[in-house]
């Protein structure tokens, strides 16, 4: 797994305000992605994901895109609401039909009153 | 409301003793995982199972834990013998057939004196 250390990235947003969280991902193989939320004291609650032939996938309130070309992903959340304060991972699966995700550093999003 | 279970939520042992973690996965999944989560190390996989076979367990220190599916609603991980090292959060996670989301438990917090 990727290394955390004491340090993670946060994200300060306004409450309202939408908030952009990205993941490099490792592997120019992955072919599906998945994010997921993970509040202080519970398990990561799964999100969103979405398959390497598509960008771009819409949720409720969130958005995921792809981009292929650079490895990256981000996490769009509209209208910030504190409940959405919490890390956000990103998990990549490295080869089709395994299931050994690889998950991202994690970052810590804070929602402003 | 299906949740994955995990028993039990918090762990204190001396070194040395035996540890056993148990989960229940959601009906219906037939993959199950074994992640420990630490602040150094982020998110590891240790092992996982489909249709209650062991598929990998890489991830796992060999000479001292092991995994099991006794049947299809029970998971165990076992420690034997704990070490302080081995102080971390274990999460359980299942999912339905075909590579797609995973679900977390509630995990379990390991203390090792």
């Amino acid at each position: 797994g990727e290394s955390v250390g004491l340090h993670l990235p946060t994200l300060s947003v306004q409450e309202g305000d939408n908030s952009i969280i990205n993941c490099a991902y490792s592997n120019s193989a992955s072919d599906y992605f998945i994010w997921y939320k993970q509040e202080s004291g519970k398990g990561p609650q799964f999100i969103i994901d979405i398959r390497s032939n598509m960008d771009k996938r819409q949720g409720q309130r969130v958005t995921v895109l792809l981009n292929k070309t650079v490895k990256h992903l981000s996490l769009q959340i509209a209208a910030t609401q504190p409940g959405d304060s919490a890390v956000y991972f990103c998990a990549e699966n490295p080869s089709s039909g395994t299931y050994k995700y690889i998950f991202g550093t994690g970052t810590r999003l804070k929602v402003l009153a | 409301d299906a949740r994955v279970t995990q028993t039990p939520r918090h762990k204190v042992t001396e070194m040395g003793q035996e540890v056993t973690m148990r989960c229940q996965p959601i009906l219906g999944h037939n993959t199950v995982f074994w992640y420990r989560q630490t602040m150094m190390q982020g998110l590891e996989l240790l092992a996982y199972f489909r249709n209650r076979a062991p598929l990998d367990d890489s991830g796992m220190p060999k000479d001292r834990f092991s995994a099991e599916m006794p049947d299809a609603t029970l998971a165990t991980l076992k420690i034997q013998p704990s070490e302080p090292r081995d102080s971390a959060v274990y999460f359980c996670a299942s999912g339905p057939p075909g590579v797609g989301e995973q679900y977390f438990g509630p995990g379990t917090r390991l203390t090792v004196t």
